[in-house]
């Protein structure tokens, strides 16, 4: 998988907004979609994983849906935290492939 | 805490002298991968290694070059870093078998070209 794009690539909100980020990927061999979120200093860490068209995942204030379809994923911040100020990284993977291609990331700011 | 772990966090070398950067894991995991990424860019794979087998990418220059001596480290050698070379490593792993091929990374290393 090719061309992997994100928007927008910066945010920068108040504490208590909600925010949405977006993937978009070649809807063609797709297998997975994995989504990172990558801290300043610290390793990325994994958000989620999501294989099925219309899949939604949620972890706390954070959630994600897919439509392998069309080629796209969205993410969510109900109410952003000072904490939540990160780069937000997609990666789709295609099928028949191990390795994982990366879009370029949302970095997130968020403003106490 | 099993983890990925990447030595040195900062690097700082100079132009045409070669470098080694490290990553050992405490995951067991079979592969392990090589990304680069330079500022503001999607992380580029370099090349992984799928137990002891090296699966390079087409587009990696041959300036790069890896070792993976057992299960729990791998490097990355640039044999003549240039400027472009600059970036940020980050190593991966993943086990196979596990559900959809979920990798870890470590915090990487931020390479400087002076």
């Amino acid at each position: 998988i090719l061309n992997v794009e994100q928007s927008p690539q910066s945010l920068h909100v108040q504490e208590g907004d909600s925010t949405n980020f977006t993937c978009s990927f070649p809807s063609s061999n797709f297998y997975a979609l994995h989504w990172y979120r990558w801290e300043t200093a610290k390793s990325p860490e994994a958000l989620f994983v999501m294989t099925l068209n219309g899949d939604e995942k949620k972890k706390g204030r954070i959630s994600a849906t897919l439509n392998t379809k069309e080629g796209y994923s969205y993410l969510y911040i109900k109410g952003s935290q000072p904490e939540d100020s990160a780069t937000y990284l997609c990666a789709p993977r295609g099928t028949g492939r191990r390795a994982l291609t990366f879009g370029s990331g949302t970095r997130l700011q968020v403003q106490p | 805490d099993a983890m990925v772990i990447q030595n040195p966090r900062y690097q700082v070398t100079q132009f045409g002298k070669p470098v080694t950067l490290s990553c050992s894991q405490t995951l067991n995991h079979n592969v392990m991968y090589w990304y680069q990424q330079k500022s503001s860019q999607a992380p580029k794979l370099l090349f992984h290694y799928y137990d002891k087998d090296f699966n390079n990418e087409a587009d990696t220059p041959d300036n790069f070059q890896s070792r993976r001596p057992n299960t729990s480290f791998c490097f990355l050698d640039i044999r003549s870093p240039g400027l472009g070379d600059a970036a940020m490593y980050l190593c991966a792993t993943s086990r196979t078998g596990l559900s959809v091929n979920e990798q870890f990374f470590g915090p990487g290393t931020r390479l400087t070209v002076l």
